[in-house]
């Protein structure tokens, strides 16, 4: 089974600053990726960024990058210069074997101007 | 890019009514994921399909049953509606670039169901 914790349900951060979102796991799967999805008010579920658990570097999309401590089991999403835009539910989740994925709790992320 | 459609956008029931959600997944794509989010919660794994067949189930229930056809749309059909349906639902689609995973799961708009 796996299990995805995220420790914070509200975050804030001011405009054009960079914001760090936790996400640490739990899987007994040796092959497994690691998700983060952002959901505005209006509802959709946008996929931000994937790391799988054999790459050894941190995946990187524009301004999104995920800090990976495989051995921590830790995922963190950091956006760097936060923009207005940005406020949304950012939500991390996990695929293993089962191929379905496995979802937090979710953060809420709202930048001020 | 052609994105993941799902019809209709919303959807008002009455319960103990029957409704029928659709989903086209993006092109060439041959998994199809089928989510429930509640108010204020993480969208939870229905079921899913590849190449037309079941491939994981969920938490489910019973009342709600979900197929693929030949040309890898799916169909959610979810009888005897109750209150606690109410929710969002989503589709997300995905390719199998190997045997074995992680794939990566493109979502659709959603469906937002409301049980009255």
């Amino acid at each position: 089974a796996q299990k995805i914790t995220q420790t914070q349900p509200g975050m804030f951060v001011q405009e054009k600053e960079a914001v760090t979102l936790d996400c640490t796991y739990d899987t007994s799967d040796q092959s497994y990726g690691l998700f983060w999805y952002k959901q505005p008010s209006s509802g959709e579920m946008i996929f931000l960024i994937y790391q799988g658990s054999y790459d050894e570097q941190n995946a990187t999309e524009g301004r999104y990058s995920l800090n990976f401590q495989k051995a921590r089991k830790s995922a963190n999403l950091v956006i760097s210069a936060s923009q207005l835009g940005d406020s949304a539910m950012y939500f991390c989740a996990i695929q293993g074997g089962s191929e379905k994925l496995v979802f937090g709790k979710g953060t809420k992320l709202t930048v001020n101007p | 890019a052609a994105g993941v459609i799902q019809s209709p956008r919303h959807l008002i029931k009455e319960k103990r009514e029957t409704a029928t959600l659709k989903c086209y997944p993006i092109p060439r794509h041959d998994t199809v994921y089928w989510y429930q989010q509640g108010p204020g919660q993480d969208p939870q794994f229905l079921i899913s399909f590849y190449e037309k067949m079941q491939s994981d189930k969920g938490s489910i229930p019973d009342r709600f049953s979900a197929q693929q056809f030949s040309d890898y749309h799916s169909e959610l059909n979810m009888s005897s509606l109750e209150l606690g349906d109410s929710a969002l639902y989503f589709c997300a689609s995905s390719l199998r670039t190997s045997a074995f995973g992680p794939y990566e799961q493109y979502f659709g708009p959603g469906t937002r169901l409301t049980v009255t």
